[in-house]
């Protein structure tokens, strides 16, 4: 079993659309958690921090369920401009583990 | 602030050749890792170095190995090259518990 398990997609979305990512992780210890972004054959970039209160940067939107070992992300208000794979990390004994990705492709 | 710089951007070696790839982390990081991604795949851990030591490594054969230098910049070799090593190779720096990692934009390396 992969200690981050993200759903691939694609998900293809119409402008303006909201549209939620999910991932699980195998690890009860992994001690902090994020999404990067990547966008095709460039390197990750951080999006966010993932904290259990939630949290929110303009039209994205973080949960952390430690009970469920559950984070997700939540894009409102889709633009062309986030058309890119959203990867779910964790991190654990100092390092950071990637999921596979998820892509998403915004379309007019 | 320059961020982390790696070289060089492209790499093509000859089976069986030797390949040193290059790491600079963001000024004040002691921390430094390393990742692969061959097409289509996910990141995957090579190595973590932290104040010159390596502090864990992910699931690669001996044949790759690197050091850290006391400025903490780092190197990643990779002895007898295979065709399967061709992949995009990620270092990243970042310090303390609940902060990512900030990634340079990688060497892309070619077998052939």
């Amino acid at each position: 079993r992969k200690e981050v398990e993200q759903d691939p997609g694609p998900f293809n979305v119409p402008e303006g659309a909201t549209v939620a990512f999910n991932c699980t992780y195998s690890n009860s210890a992994s001690q902090s958690f994020f999404w990067y972004r990547q966008d095709c054959r460039k390197e990750p970039k951080l999006l966010m921090s993932v904290y259990s209160s939630g949290n929110e940067d303009g039209r994205f939107t973080a949960q952390l369920n430690r009970a469920s070992q559950y984070i997700s992300l939540l894009i409102r208000d889709s633009k062309l401009s986030d058309s890119a794979t959203y990867l779910c990390v964790v991190k654990n004994t100092g390092k950071l583990i990637f999921g596979q990705g998820t892509t998403l492709q915004v379309k007019p | 602030e320059a961020g982390v710089t790696q070289s060089p951007t492209h790499l093509i070696k000859t089976r069986g050749q030797q390949a040193t790839l290059r790491c600079s982390p963001i000024s004040g990081h002691t921390s430094v890792y390393w990742y692969q991604q061959a097409l289509g795949l996910g990141l995957q851990f090579l190595l973590w170095y932290d104040e010159g030591e390596e502090r864990n490594r992910g699931n690669f054969p001996p044949r790759f190995s690197g050091r850290q230098f006391p400025n903490y910049s780092s190197e990643l070799n990779v002895n007898a090259l295979e065709l399967e090593d061709s992949a995009l190779y990620l270092c990243a720096s970042g310090q303390g518990l609940n902060y990512g990692y900030t990634f340079g934009s990688g060497t892309r390396l070619t077998v052939v």
